[in-house]
């Protein structure tokens, strides 16, 4: 398996430029979020599906988009990219026991830098 | 709002020695709490997830403690070495059970 994927692993845009980060899971989990990570913020999160077809909004969700068309992906998409929006990002799955949410498994984040 | 505070930004401790981060928060009641282990430039991995009915979970060397009167958790790494050098995170579900909400996390240094 290879776990949780994330494309591209570094990007840089122009103000204004809009592009979409790609997050794919093969563990057919059916929770996946997106987090952003900025120095002495921690991990915040940004959108967050827990089945295809369903998204909600977490902390930090304005300037993204998301969607979930199957179990497998999750693209987040800059509509209009700012500087604050500078920052890592990771992608995020997780499955659902009896008992709950379990563990999250993350990927190895995109850095992106917006100028 | 759930807020999550973990005790110190930095923590320096010997090789051997026993290293003790704290976890609090305040405004609700989760139903679990998780410990993650962060090195530079790469994502969190998960360590150790424990319920709210538990008081207490092993792993090795780490151990997790929960005391939902306090509203507190414990992470012990004993006998440390250089090695677990990293960023600990904690984190909690959101009262919805949808999420997780994570603390700004504590950077652990061990010198050998």
């Amino acid at each position: 398996n290879a776990g949780v994927t994330q494309t591209p692993k570094f990007q840089v845009l122009k103000t204004g430029q809009s592009m979409t980060l790609q997050c794919a899971q093969d563990m057919n989990h059916e929770y996946m979020s997106w987090y952003r990570q900025d120095p002495g913020m921690g991990l915040r999160l940004i959108h967050y599906s827990v089945g295809a077809g369903i998204t909600d909004q977490g902390e930090v969700p304005n300037g993204y988009n998301v969607s979930r068309s199957t179990t497998e992906d999750f693209p987040l998409r800059l509509l209009s990219a700012a500087p604050s929006q500078t920052s890592v990002y990771f992608c995020a799955s997780s499955y659902r026991s009896v008992a709950g949410y379990n563990e999250q498994f993350f990927g190895p984040g995109t850095r992106l830098t917006v100028l | 709002s759930q807020k999550i505070e973990q005790n110190s930004e930095a923590l320096n401790i010997q090789e051997g020695k026993t290293a003790t981060l704290t976890c609090n928060y305040t405004n609700y009641s989760p139903a679990y709490l998780q410990w993650y282990r962060q090195d530079p430039g790469r994502g969190p991995v998960f360590l150790l997830l424990i319920r709210e009915n538990e008081k207490e979970k092993r792993k090795e060397r780490l151990k997790v403690t929960f005391d939902t009167t306090l509203k507190q958790s414990l992470f012990h790494i004993t006998a440390s070495q250089p090695a677990d050098s990293a960023t600990y995170l904690c984190a909690l579900d959101n009262q919805a059970g949808t999420a997780l909400i994570f603390g700004k996390g504590t950077t652990l240094s061990v010198s050998s």
